[in-house]
């Protein structure tokens, strides 16, 4: 069966400082890879999809950015972070097949980020 | 443009009572929706989708979802509510013209449910 790994949890970082989270999913192969943010425990923001290795799209401009240097592995990033930077990241992924728009996307549990 | 609508911010429902969670949608072409549930500070969890066929969607934990086209609606519902179902939930839909493997999922706002003994 099929997993998602994200980490870390909770992260709290200072303004100006760079950020990692890391997303890995097991179990399938050459699947769709999604960050969302989600503000105040309500509604989920796209943030980047990619549906192959190096294939990045950005769904709205920000202080963010996205790789994924391996077929499984999705990588959210910044430089500097900024206060409103803070939020609640997941991770998702869904099988990567053309014309299959039902596809199911399943979701990581999550990284907590504050910065401070 | 797609769009998917939870017009119910919050739900309260006492345990043993039925309930229903609302979600209308637009889309382009033949919809595929779906229901998740957010547990706090957890990720999403599926519930059940509509892709074609049955009206009536069967899902995790009980729960249901009726597809109305002529109504542009799927309701998640349960018979019977226990506590353990108070969490956040989100209707999402996804449309099936002019798209590729990636096409967008969209979530509604959420709807938190509350479940009192």
């Amino acid at each position: 069966s099929q997993t998602i790994h994200q980490w870390p949890a909770t992260l709290v970082q200072p303004v100006g400082s760079p950020l990692s989270l890391e997303c890995t999913v097991e179990g399938t192969s050459n699947p769709n890879l999604y960050w969302y943010r989600q503000a105040a425990g309500r509604g989920l923001q796209l943030l980047f999809y990619s549906v192959g290795i190096g294939q990045i799209s950005s769904e709205v401009p920000q202080n963010l950015s996205a790789s994924r240097p391996q077929d499984r592995q999705f990588i959210l990033s910044s430089k500097k972070l900024l206060l409103s930077d803070s939020g609640f990241y997941l991770c998702a992924w869904s099988l990567g097949k053309t014309g299959l728009s039902g596809n199911t996307i399943y979701f990581g549990e999550g990284s907590w980020l504050t910065v401070v | 443009a797609q769009s998917v609508a939870q017009p119910e911010d919050q739900v309260n429902v006492a345990e043993g009572n039925p309930l229903t969670v609302k979600c209308t949608y637009s889309v382009s072409g033949n919809p595929y929706l779906f229901w998740y549930v957010q547990y706090p500070n957890r990720g999403l969890q599926f519930l059940l989708k509509y892709i074609t066929g049955d009206n009536l969607v069967k899902g995790s934990y009980g729960f249901e979802a009726e597809f109305n086209k002529s109504q542009t609606s799927f309701h998640l519902k349960k018979p019977s509510a226990l506590v353990s179902d108070s969490a956040l939930y989100f209707c999402a839909v996804r449309g099936s013209s002019g798209y590729s493997s990636a096409s967008k999922i969209i979530f509604g706002s959420g709807t938190r449910l509350s479940i009192r003994p």
